[in-house]
């Protein structure tokens, strides 16, 4: 099945600056890859998500790009606000006309420090 | 936007025992999605339900879990003779079904301590 790795596991930066968490997948069908933010007590929020026929999205302070051919995705957000800080979690999924169960990552603590 | 409910929030008990979780999808969501999370880790993937029908179940839902969507809205997830590895936090998430690009809405969840 599929096997998502998501790195760094924590993160800290000062306010304004940008973070970046990378993710890897294993299976090459693949074609589905959201990433969510979980503050806490609470569910994963979806933030942004991107198709396999696309390379970059874009949305506002948040972007994430896809290397098919590397299997890896990575999600950016620049100018970083306090209120970013949670929980980020990749996850991938096979979108067919079934169930597009997700294959998570991880997660990686995102502190924004002021 | 009432999003998805999750219901109780909070589900404390001992060993042994039975317990049941209640989740109510955003309307007009077909698809239903059942995951457990542990501390520290991602979201598993448990079953899933398209209106009344369950259609796929993972290897992690053991024959001591049921779960049920009975006229194609809420769904019921049942634990039975609880153990300690249970305790987890219990995640609904729902979709529209159709097309390819279909993003899934999660609720809060349900944390289940085993005593």
């Amino acid at each position: 099945g599929e096997n998502v790795e998501q790195h760094p596991s924590t993160l800290s930066v000062q306010e304004g600056d940008s973070a970046v968490i990378k993710c890897t997948y294993s299976d090459s069908a693949s074609n589905y890859f959201p990433w969510y933010k979980q503050e806490l007590g609470k569910g994963p929020q979806l933030i942004i998500d991107i198709r396999s026929n696309v390379g970059e999205k874009k949305d506002q302070r948040i972007a994430v790009t896809l290397n098919k051919t590397a299997k890896h995705f990575s999600l950016h957000i620049t100018e970083t606000q306090p209120e970013d800080s949670a929980v980020y979690f990749c996850a991938a999924s096979i979108l067919t006309g079934g169930g597009n169960k997700l294959t998570f990552g991880t997660g990686t603590q995102l502190k924004v420090e002021l | 936007d009432t999003g998805v409910s999750q219901n109780p929030r909070h589900k404390i008990t001992k060993r042994g025992q039975n317990v049941t979780f209640r989740c109510d999808p955003i309307s007009e969501h077909n698809r239903l999605y059942w995951y457990r999370q542990t501390l520290g880790q991602g979201p598993e993937f448990l079953t899933y339900f398209q209106n009344e029908a369950q259609l796929e179940k993972s290897r992690l839902l053991s024959d001591r879990f049921s779960a049920e969507r009975p006229k194609g809205s809420f769904s019921t997830l049942e634990i039975q003779r609880t153990e300690q590895g249970d305790s987890a936090m219990y995640l609904c998430a729902s979709s529209l079904a159709g097309g390819q690009y279909q993003p899934q809405h999660f609720g809060d969840g349900t944390r289940l301590s085993i005593l």
